[in-house]
């Protein structure tokens, strides 16, 4: 079964600096994708990036980049230079490929990263 | 503008007492799906749909229903809402791929 684990429930970066928040995942289909949202204080879920399993390069968007390593099952959201705008509830998630069904998106627990100026 | 629209966005109601948030979408996307948001537990899916008429149940569909008569509309409904269902709620569709989600902006529910 899928399964996405978040092990830090909590992290404070100074502003300007680099975060890298941890997710680990669990799969036996060879086919999916992986996901991580910003929830900010207001709730609204907002995508970030995606990091297909068979992208042979790690994902970048402007300040966020995956940190994907396949054979560890780990995809981990650097976030560069961080802003108090980051301050959020960041989630990390996966869908599986069309084999396993490839219907059901699951995410885990989440990690709040508070920014200090 | 693109957008997964959900009503009402806050709700308080009484144990027993028949609800239907509901939930649309203008993307013209075929996939539809329900979470929920309870602290530490991040979003667990209640239940999905991947057409019209087509629905399945997600991970925590015990106390739900759903129907997609329509492309558009995806609405959930609570038959007897007990205490346990007060949560956040969210409402998501995707397209094929890569398939990231559009959320709704949530629907904050409190069943008394």
């Amino acid at each position: 079964a899928q399964k996405i684990t978040q092990t830090q429930p909590g992290m404070f970066v100074q502003e300007k600096e680099a975060v890298t928040l941890d997710c680990t995942y669990d799969t036996s289909d060879p086919s999916y994708g992986l996901f991580w949202y910003k929830q900010p204080s207001s709730g609204e879920m907002i995508f970030l990036i995606y990091q297909g399993s068979y992208d042979q390069q790690n994902a970048t968007e402007g300040r966020y980049s995956l940190n994907f390593q396949k054979a560890r099952k780990s995809a981990n959201l650097v976030i560069s230079a961080s802003q108090l705008g980051d301050s959020a509830m960041y989630f990390c998630a996966m869908r599986e490929g069309p084999r396993a069904g490839g219907f059901k998106t699951i995410f885990g627990a989440g990690t709040r990263l508070f920014v200090k100026a | 503008e693109a957008q997964v629209t959900q009503n009402p966005r806050y709700l308080i109601t009484v144990t027993g007492k028949k609800l239907t948030v509901t939930c649309s979408q203008n993307m013209n996307h075929e996939y539809m799906s329900w979470y929920r948001q309870d602290p530490g537990l991040g979003l667990r899916q209640i239940y999905y749909s991947m057409n019209v008429e087509v629905t399945d149940k997600g991970d925590v569909p015990e106390g739900y229903k759903v129907s997609r008569k329509e492309k558009r509309n995806f609405p959930l409904i609570l038959e007897s809402p007990s205490p346990n269902q007060t949560s956040l709620y969210f409402c998501a569709s995707r397209d094929t791929a890569p398939g990231e989600l559009f959320f709704g902006e949530g629907s904050r529910l409190t069943v008394l």
